[in-house]
């Protein structure tokens, strides 16, 4: 049971606008910034959002991620086939003093 | 360029131990924090501690703690994950990452390098 929750699965066409939500508590996303990763299968995450909102070098504009009280959400536009992987939020927790993930959302394009 | 290269797989008995590496390359490697990660088969990513390249402070998730040792060795710019008394939970592929940070009245926190994993399998 992971601490921030993310829906198992998300889908849509390409083109589409597809968001992805994490929801957690008042100890790790209201209290600290969200990072989000994308994972291919068998390789290892990469960075997708930093901070909350902040897109790294080479991630195009097409991915963004706000954050609100203790939920966040990560938004696709114009969905392309090569978005199918799976997405994870993580966040810094105070009461445990640790980084958590999320589960991870597996997102398929139709 | 930044890079983190993980030791090859390895595959223990139960009760046994791994020791995996992840030597760091392009970057001061006292600059940063190597976290571990890991993702048992199927499964989400799991955090299991960090250590601080700088002073070897380290912090491990409650879960591993009394079974998981980190180090690093400056000299070659490498850090180790030794976990103990492994058991078939303990298969999974486990990740170094490097946590970055910037800032100054309030630091940011995330993990922008990843090495390729480890495989670690625990069967008798």
């Amino acid at each position: 049971q992971s601490v921030l929750t993310q829906p198992p699965s998300a889908s849509g066409t390409p083109g589409q606008r597809v968001t992805i939500s994490c929801s957690g508590s008042s100890s790790n996303i209201g209290f600290a910034s969200v990072n989000w990763f994308r994972q291919f299968p068998g390789t290892s995450p990469k960075l997708l959002i930093y901070t909350n909102d902040q897109r790294p070098s080479g991630v195009p504009d097409r991915f963004s991620a706000s954050k609100s009280g203790t939920s966040a959400s990560l938004a696709i536009s114009g969905l392309q086939s090569e978005d199918e992987a799976d997405y994870f939020c993580a966040a810094w927790d105070d009461s445990l003093n640790g980084w958590v993930f999320g589960g991870g959302t597996k997102l398929t394009v139709l | 360029q930044v890079q983190l290269v993980q030791s090859g797989a390895e595959l223990r008995k139960p009760g046994a131990s791994v020791k995996v590496s992840c030597k760091a390359s392009g970057y001061t490697f006292t600059t940063y924090s190597i976290v571990w990660v890991r993702q048992a088969p199927g499964q989400g990513l799991e955090w299991m501690g960090w250590i601080s390249a700088f002073n070897f402070n380290t912090n491990y998730a409650r879960k591993f703690q009394g079974r998981v040792t980190m180090t690093t060795d400056t000299s070659t710019s490498t850090a180790y994950m030794e976990l103990r008394s492994l058991t078939s939970d303990d298969t999974a592929v486990y990740y170094c990452a490097r946590e970055y940070y910037y800032g100054s009245d309030s630091y940011y926190y995330y993990f922008d390098y990843w090495g390729q994993g480890t495989l670690v399998t625990v069967s008798s």
